[in-house]
């Protein structure tokens, strides 16, 4: 079981805008900037934004990150048929030492 | 631009000790944390643990007392063992670099993965 919650899947049309929510506690996300990973099928993950809203070189502004108290959120305009993808949620969690935990995941379709 | 490739057995059987070993091309090994991920079939992202360049690590408490992280700035590659496993151990094995900007980095931010490698454990 993830320590951080996704729901399992997502869907959209061409063009529209969607969001994955990532929801967590007080000793991660509420004190932690959140990353998010894309996996596309048969691939590794690639960092798709870090540090809540920043985006590495390459990455379409298309995606952008927001976070609000212990709970964050991915949106994705203007969808694309090449956005279908599983989308993991992470932070670092400060309880224990210290150690990184992830969502569990959320199955981007697009119709 | 830095690279990073898993090697290792494909296969290992239970209770035995997998081993997995990821080179680091492209650039140095050094001033940089290493971290692994698993991810078991059709299962998400697990977070195993890390390890700088100069041998310090930090395990996930799950793992803790089966993982042992080490690296070799001799030959740029950073490895893991994970004792007495089980078929709950069979996974892709991802190594990743993480994150670092202006000599801080941050642990759960990994900007370079590898492609993976599939560990089964079976008799």
């Amino acid at each position: 079981q993830s320590v951080l919650t996704q729901p399992p899947s997502a869907s959209g049309t061409p063009g529209q805008r969607v969001t994955i929510s990532c929801s967590g506690s007080s000793s991660d996300i509420g004190i932690d900037a959140v990353n998010w990973y894309q996996q596309l099928p048969g691939a590794a993950p690639k960092l798709l934004i870090y540090s809540g809203d920043r985006r590495p070189s390459g990455v379409p502004d298309r995606f952008s990150g927001s976070k609000s108290g212990t709970s964050a959120s991915l949106a994705i305009s203007g969808l694309q048929s090449e956005d279908e993808a599983d989308y993991y949620c992470a932070a670092w969690d400060n309880s224990l030492s210290g150690h990184a935990v992830f969502g569990g995941g959320t199955k981007l379709t697009v119709l | 631009q830095v690279q990073l490739q898993e090697s290792g057995p494909g296969l290992v059987k239970p209770s035995e000790t997998l081993s997995l070993t990821c080179t680091v091309s492209g650039g140095s090994i050094r001033s940089n944390y290493w971290s692994w991920i698993r991810q078991s079939p059709g299962k998400g992202l697990e977070w195993m643990g890390y390890v700088y360049y100069t041998g310090s690590t930090n395990y996930s408490p799950s793992l803790r007392s089966r993982l042992t992280m080490s690296v070799d700035t001799s030959k740029n590659q950073f490895s893991m063992k994970l004792s007495s496993v089980t078929a709950a151990d069979t996974a892709v094995y991802y190594c990743a670099r993480v994150y670092c900007a202006n000599g801080v980095c941050q642990n759960d931010i990994f900007d370079i993965w590898g492609q993976g490698t599939m560990v089964t454990v079976s008799s």
